[in-house]
């Protein structure tokens, strides 16, 4: 596509539940980037896959936060008992190579947990 | 451990007067800087960023930043400010072996009076 897309643009989910993020990356980019945005934060990162991998999960809050790039493209964030600290606005940028290129983002998900 | 300070939370200036926004970063090495856009609802738009060479570089949207080592700075600058720049500006540093995982700002809010 032509631009980094993230699915859906707006969640809203009760304390505990199960929610997943999807992001499809711009075709032929290696490097996928999560980023968390608080009201009235910059971004923060949480992690960066280098293909199929998690090259860096460092950013990760807790063992409630997973992802995942299976075939390299799409990544799906996956958040378990989900709680009221957990909403936010979850980016997701990704470049052609990593390293020194440049991050292309989305335009985020706004996650709602009441 | 890097960072990014933004001195200024909110600042408001008048249709046509200059605008600079301040941005002051820590990081051991040579730094990747990066300054966003956000406009409300939008995903992350890059103004400009500076990899080495000139320590003055172009961006789009008339903006213009100043690299200055001995200061730890990277101030952004636009000579005339137009009513469409009202928006939220974050400055970000990265790794030169990974530039797409970056440390932001908390952000600078920017009004534009008529």
């Amino acid at each position: 596509g032509a631009g980094v897309s993230q699915t859906p643009s707006n969640k809203v989910t009760e304390k505990g539940k199960y929610v997943e993020l999807r992001c499809d990356p711009i075709s032929g980019h290696t490097a996928l980037y999560w980023y968390r945005q608080s009201l009235g934060q910059g971004p923060e990162f949480l992690i960066y896959f280098q293909g199929t991998g998690a090259a860096d999960d460092s950013g990760l809050p807790n063992d409630r936060f997973f992802a995942v790039r299976p075939e390299g493209s799409v990544s799906t964030l996956k958040i378990q008992r989900t709680e009221r600290g957990d909403s936010a606005v979850y980016l997701c940028a990704s470049s052609l190579i990593g390293g020194a290129g440049e991050a292309f983002f989305g335009q985020g998900t706004r996650l709602t947990v009441v | 451990a890097q960072s990014v300070t933004q001195p200024d939370i909110h600042i408001t200036v008048s249709e046509g007067a200059s605008l600079e926004l301040r941005c002051n970063y820590s990081y051991g090495a040579t730094p990747y800087l990066f300054w966003y856009v956000q406009s409300p609802g939008q995903g992350l738009q890059l103004l400009l960023k500076y990899f080495s060479g000139d320590t003055l570089v172009q961006g789009i949207k008339g903006f213009e930043a100043e690299f200055k080592r001995s200061q730890s700075s990277f101030n952004l600058r636009k000579p005339s400010v137009h009513w469409s720049d009202a928006a939220e500006y974050f400055c970000a540093v990265g790794a030169e072996t990974n530039a797409g995982k970056s440390t932001f700002g908390d952000g600078t809010t920017l009004t534009v009076k008529p």
